[in-house]
């Protein structure tokens, strides 16, 4: 149980493009999703938390025009970069809230920006 | 504002040889410490919670337990497939919004 998916699990565009990725939970309905982006040898850092049919809570520093987060339903949430750029570059990991405490993670998405 | 930090950042056992990792922690009021295991190219996965302190959560190779200021992981006998980074992460018992706060990990590498 507590399964969670991301698409793609790995992405190459060219600089001014923008990129959907999609995270959802397979077995269970999220309270929260959350995104993260984490760099080489680096822990997690939060993003955005967003509740499903509210407008995304984004961290100090995220630009929030850059990072579009949708959370449309209780099992789907989407973040799209948009005009990547390389600094863009990153490992990007949702994660999803049931009831309880705990938040399960997805298995990252790796974007590269040429 | 909350803080987590892991010790030691890098961990090298030899199979079979018990250990530690150390998360102490700051925090205004604990709701729960979450134990999460990273491989590389993944996501978290999560392996424990624990909410008070005495608490002990056990799976296989793996025993988490926790004090007011600080939680361990002990890993008795490891193989080598245990190797990966452990993340240990507070959630703050004030708000709504359920939002972790992570340490930066300890990468172990359980050698053959």
């Amino acid at each position: 149980g507590a399964v969670v998916s991301q698409h793609p699990s790995r992405v190459i565009c060219k600089s001014g493009t923008s990129v959907k990725i999609e995270c959802r939970s397979l077995d269970f309905q999220a309270t929260t999703m959350f995104w993260y982006r984490q760099f080489p040898k680096q822990s997690l850092m939060l993003m955005a938390t967003s509740n499903e049919g509210s407008k995304a809570t984004y961290e100090q520093g995220v630009e929030k025009d850059k990072f579009l987060i949708n959370h449309a339903s209780l099992t789907l949430s989407t973040l799209t970069v948009t005009s990547a750029h390389p600094e863009d570059s990153s490992f990007y990991i949702c994660s999803a809230r049931p009831l309880g405490n705990e938040q399960f993670f997805g298995p990252g998405t790796r974007l590269t920006v040429l | 504002e909350d803080q987590v930090t892991q010790s030691p950042e890098a961990l090298r056992l030899q199979e079979g040889e018990s250990s530690s990792l150390n998360c102490s922690y700051t925090v205004s009021g604990l709701r729960g410490l979450f134990w999460y295991r990273q491989d590389p190219g993944k996501g978290p996965e999560f392996l424990f919670t624990l909410y008070s302190a005495g608490e002990e959560k056990e799976k296989e190779r793996l025993k988490a337990t926790l004090t007011k200021k600080e939680s361990f992981l002990h890993i008795t006998a490891p193989k080598p497939e245990d190797s990966a980074t452990y993340l240990c992460a507070v959630l703050n018992s004030g708000g709504s919004n359920y939002k972790l706060t992570f340490g930066k990990g300890t990468l172990l590498t359980v050698n053959p």
